[in-house]
């Protein structure tokens, strides 16, 4: 079982915004990271840190963290925005890293 | 440009061993920690383990741990995933990653490389 804990699947009008989350005790310690995987594709790393984008990452997703939680944002949700998501943090001090389960966004 | 590369995929029959291969490029190798992880069919993502090039520090997800050993040659910019006694459910994509403590991010990952055990 993951330790990070991801609704498996959300839905989203075009257009409109979503938040993605994920749970962890560890995220009260350590910035989560986020991933974005589109079939038959590596994941690609989307936000980072306090809010931090790769510069080729669109300023339409953002990221944000309270308490246990860590959430990734969409606003303005794309087609192509279609795709698996995965947060990821640190655990057991630190010296052991794990994924989410991963969030199956859908665009309607 | 910064980029990894894995290689030594294939058809491996339960019980066999494979070793894989990560070729990192566009970077200094020993300024960061070097990642395995694995994506199983229709499934997510799986850390197996990581190792610093600086120091040859390595560690291992709990449950693969005595089966799996990640070594790395700074001269080659290469860092290596010896896999034992294989099973049906070490059938996945296997994927490298360059990883920084500081801000916990994996970037970039390679193309993976599939493994499948089957007899």
């Amino acid at each position: 079982s993951s330790e990070l804990t991801q609704d498996p699947v959300v839905s989203v009008a075009l257009g409109q915004t979503v938040k993605i989350t994920c749970r962890g005790d560890s995220i009260r310690n350590y910035y989560a990271s986020w991933y974005q995987q589109k079939p038959g594709q590596a994941p690609l790393l989307l936000i980072y840190g306090n809010n931090i984008r790769p510069s080729e990452i669109p300023d339409r997703f953002s990221a944000s963290r309270s308490g246990d939680s860590a959430s990734l944002t969409i606003t303005g949700a794309q087609a192509e925005d279609a795709a698996d998501y995965y947060c990821h943090s640190r655990v057991n001090s630190g010296n052991f890293l794990v994924f989410g389960g991963g969030t199956k966004l859908t665009v309607l | 440009q910064v980029q990894v590369v894995e290689s030594g995929g294939g058809l491996v029959k339960p019980g066999g061993s494979l070793r894989l291969s990560c070729a990192a490029s566009g970077f200094r190798f020993s300024d960061y920690y070097m990642t395995w992880i694995r994506q199983a069919p229709g499934k997510g993502l799986e850390w197996i383990g990581y190792i610093s090039i600086d120091s040859f520090h390595t560690n291992y997800a709990y449950s693969l741990r005595g089966r799996v050993s990640i070594s790395g040659d700074n001269a080659k910019n290469s860092v290596f995933l010896q896999i034992n006694s294989l099973t049906v459910e070490d059938t996945a994509v296997y994927y490298c990653a360059r990883y920084t403590w500081r801000d916990n991010w994996f970037d970039p990952w390679g193309q993976g490389t599939q493994v499948i055990v089957s007899s």
